[in-house]
């Protein structure tokens, strides 16, 4: 089946420091990118969608210049988290849609701000 | 956009018994309604899926009903085992390959032994 590989699993960071997170995929070109976020015990939340060579859309209330999203392959989708604070500590996931597999999903990174 | 709902939030059986979670989409064009299995830190694994040309689809002991009149959708879980206590979300979308999942808000099944 399709695989998306994403790193790091886990990083921890000082406060006002930026994280980027990677997602490729691995045996199909992944036209569209989308990222989530999951809160402790909380369900995924889509952040944006990001196509190949244009600009991510992002959802309301998640901040563009804080959530810089590049998808400049049809492997490789990025996302930093720019001047990371305590509140941006958070499971991201990234998923793309692969047919006929349907959505293939990353297996997450745990970020942690200090 | 999309919006799901689900019920119940936490759901406690004993081994052997059955378990059913329910979700309603708000979004008519939504034709792909999976079903996702998740454990703590990891990523969601498809259970089962159904499509909106189906009412019902069976994979031994998992099955997902489909009302598109009512926009509602079920996942059944019989005989229950410990093993399948989990986090587990329903999601919808309208498949056109660029729009994503929208999730529910997940159910805790815990099967007590």
């Amino acid at each position: 089946g399709a695989v998306v590989s994403q790193h790091p699993s886990r990083v921890i960071c000082k406060s006002g420091t930026s994280v980027k997170i990677e997602c490729r995929s691995l045996d199909f070109q992944a036209t569209t990118m989308f990222w989530y976020r999951q809160f402790p015990k909380k369900s995924l939340m889509l952040m944006a969608t990001s196509n190949e060579g244009s600009k991510a859309t992002y959802e309301q209330g998640v901040e563009k210049d804080k959530f810089l999203i590049n998808h400049a392959s049809l492997t490789l989708s990025t996302l930093t988290v720019t001047s990371a604070h305590p509140e941006d500590s958070s499971f991201y996931i990234c998923s793309a849609r692969d047919r006929p597999y349907g959505y293939t999903f990353g297996s997450g990174t745990r970020l942690t701000v200090v | 956009g999309e919006n799901v709902e689900q019920h119940p939030s936490t759901l406690s059986v004993q081994e052997g018994d059955s378990a059913v979670i329910k979700c309603t989409y708000s979004d008519s064009a939504s034709n792909y309604f999976p079903w996702y299995k998740q454990e703590l830190g990891k990523r969601p694994q498809l259970i089962i899926d159904i499509r909106s040309n189906v009412g019902e689809k069976k994979d031994q002991r998992i099955a997902v009903t489909l009302n598109k009149t009512a926009k509602h959708f079920s996942l059944h879980i019989t005989e229950t085992q410990p093993e399948d206590s989990a986090v587990y979300f329903c999601a919808a979308t309208p498949d056109t390959g660029r729009r994503a999942l929208t999730f529910g808000s997940g159910t805790r099944l815990q099967v007590q032994p």
